[in-house]
């Protein structure tokens, strides 16, 4: 069975600065998905990456994937209060990471 | 809103009793995953129905089972409960059954005292 390990599994910022999450694997990604998750919500896909090497951007968010395929990272520029979530990543559609719950305080 | 709902939305319950958790699929979705949400497990994955038919079985308990009818909704059955089951239980679907994005239903809250 895949494990997904994220990376830190908490963080807290102040508004402006810039934060990097991990997402790890103990096997190969078919694919990997990035969610964030609000409060009382289900997951939303921010992104979906396939390729080794992949970099994807979605605004202030830029996500990479490795070249083997075994990790992603996401870097967030100028973190927003509304960033705030719980950030999580999957293999999908059926294995996810218990993800990293980021807090940016204003 | 992603189109998926869920019902209903909190539950609470006592130990040994049954609940029925309902998800209603987007329109034009096929497929229907089941997951648990806990704080120490993360999202897990339950089980994933196809157009009727069970395709994929996860972490689900034999307490806990599952059907999707021809309207394509479907119903998670949660018998005999203990209170390790107290958790967010999320629908989510997707058009086709394999590798494509899932669109997740707002939860259903289970508190099992």
């Amino acid at each position: 069975t895949q494990l997904l390990e994220q990376s830190p599994q908490f963080l807290s910022i102040q508004e402006g600065e810039n934060l990097t999450v991990y997402c790890n694997s103990s096997s190969v990604f078919s694919s990997l998905q990035w969610y964030r998750q609000e409060p009382g919500e289900g997951p939303v896909l921010l992104v979906t990456v396939v390729t080794g090497g992949e970099v994807k951007k979605l605004k202030r968010l830029t996500f990479q994937f490795g070249d083997a395929r075994k990790d992603s990272s996401l870097h967030i520029t100028a973190a927003q209060t509304g960033d705030t979530g719980l950030y999580l990543c999957a293999n999908t559609p059926l294995v996810f990471g218990k993800g990293t719950r980021l807090s940016v305080i204003a | 809103d992603s189109g998926v709902t869920q019902t209903p939305k909190h539950l609470i319950t006592a130990t040994g009793q049954r609940v029925t958790l309902r998800c209603s699929p987007r329109s034009g979705d096929l497929s229907v995953y089941w997951y648990q949400q806990s704080l120490d497990q993360g999202l897990q994955f339950l089980i994933q129905y196809y157009n009727g038919e069970e395709r994929a079985k996860g972490n689900i308990l034999e307490r806990f089972s599952a059907q999707q009818f021809p309207d394509l909704h479907s119903e998670l059955n949660l018998s005999s409960l203990e209170l390790g089951d107290s958790a967010l239980y999320f629908c989510a679907s997707s058009v086709e059954a394999r590798r494509v994005t899932q669109y997740f239903g707002p939860g259903t809250r289970l508190l099992v005292l």
